[in-house]
C-alpha cells in the first residue's frame, strides 16, 4: 500500500485478556516506532525498531508490553494481561532512517473494558 | 534525551487571521525538528521539518516555522488560517545522529473561528 497500515482501526478487550495490533509499513522503510497516545496527550515513544530488531525498547512500559518485527516489514505489537489504564490509541510509523520524517499509520483504538 | 515544550494547549483564532503556535525544546545534542498536524479521527501527517539549512522552512498548507537556536524554539506560523486549518499541531524533536526517535510535545489545539 501507500501508506503505514494499522489493524485493527478498533479493539475493545475485556480486562485480562492478550491482544496483538499489527502494523504494515511503507515498502522499503527500514525504521519503524510504535507510539501510545492517551487523550489529550502528546504520542509517547513505546520501541524502535531499525531492520528485525529492536533498537530500542525503553519506552515500553512494563513487561506485559512486547512487539516483533520478524522479517523487517510487518510489526506486531503484543499487550499481555491487560489493564484499564492501557486503553489508548496506538500509533506506529515508519522512514527510510535516513532521517527525513517519520510517516503514521491511523492508529489503532485499544479499549480495555 | 530531548523534551518538547508547547506552551499553548489551545489556541483559538478567527478565519484569516494570523496564528503562531509556540514549541520549545530542550537537548544536549544537536537536533532535528518537526511540525506535525492531526485532524479529527486521523493520523498524525508531516508538516514540516528542519534538518539544517536555513532557518525557515516552508511545509504544506501555507504554514512555515523558524528555528531559533539561541532561544532553542521552533514556532509555527501561518498568516491567514482557514476553518479547515482546525486541528491539533504537534511539535516534535529528535537527536542528530542515532536512531532519529522523535520525542512528541503535548500539542496545540488550534480552533478557527468564522
Amino acid at each position: 500500500g501507500a501508506g503505514v497500515s494499522q489493524t485493527p482501526s478498533n479493539k475493545v478487550t475485556e480486562k485480562g485478556k492478550y491482544v496483538e495490533l499489527r502494523c504494515d509499513p511503507i515498502s522499503g522503510h527500514t525504521a519503524l516506532y510504535w507510539y501510545r497516545q492517551s487523550l489529550g496527550q502528546g504520542p509517547e515513544f513505546l520501541i524502535y525498531f531499525q531492520g528485525t530488531g529492536a533498537a530500542d525498547d525503553s519506552g515500553l512500559p512494563n513487561d506485559r508490553f512486547f512487539a516483533v518485527r520478524p522479517e523487517g516489514s510487518v510489526s506486531t505489537l503484543k499487550i499481555q494481561r491487560t489493564e484499564r489504564g492501557d486503553s489508548a490509541v496506538y500509533l506506529c510509523a515508519s522512514s527510510t532512517g535516513q532521517y527525513g520524517g517519520a510517516f503514521f499509520g491511523q492508529g489503532t483504538r485499544l479499549t480495555v473494558v | 534525551a530531548q523534551s518538547v515544550t508547547q506552551l499553548d494547549s489551545q489556541v483559538p483564532v478567527f478565519e484569516e487571521a494570523p496564528v503562531e503556535l509556540r514549541c520549545n525544546y530542550s537537548s544536549s545534542v544537536s537536533v532535528y525538528l518537526f511540525w506535525y498536524v492531526q485532524y479529527p479521527n486521523q493520523g498524525l501527517q508531516l508538516l514540516l521539518k528542519y534538518l539544517s539549512g536555513s532557518t525557515l522552512v516552508k511545509g504544506i498548507n501555507g504554514f512555515e516555522a523558524e528555528f531559533n537556536k539561541s532561544q532553542t524554539s521552533f514556532h509555527l506560523r501561518k498568516p491567514s488560517v482557514h476553518i479547515s486549518d482546525t486541528a491539533e499541531y504537534f511539535c516534535a524533536v529528535s537527536a542528530s545522529g542515532g536512531s532519529y526517535i522523535p520525542t512528541f510535545g503535548r500539542g496545540t489545539s488550534l480552533i478557527v473561528h468564522p
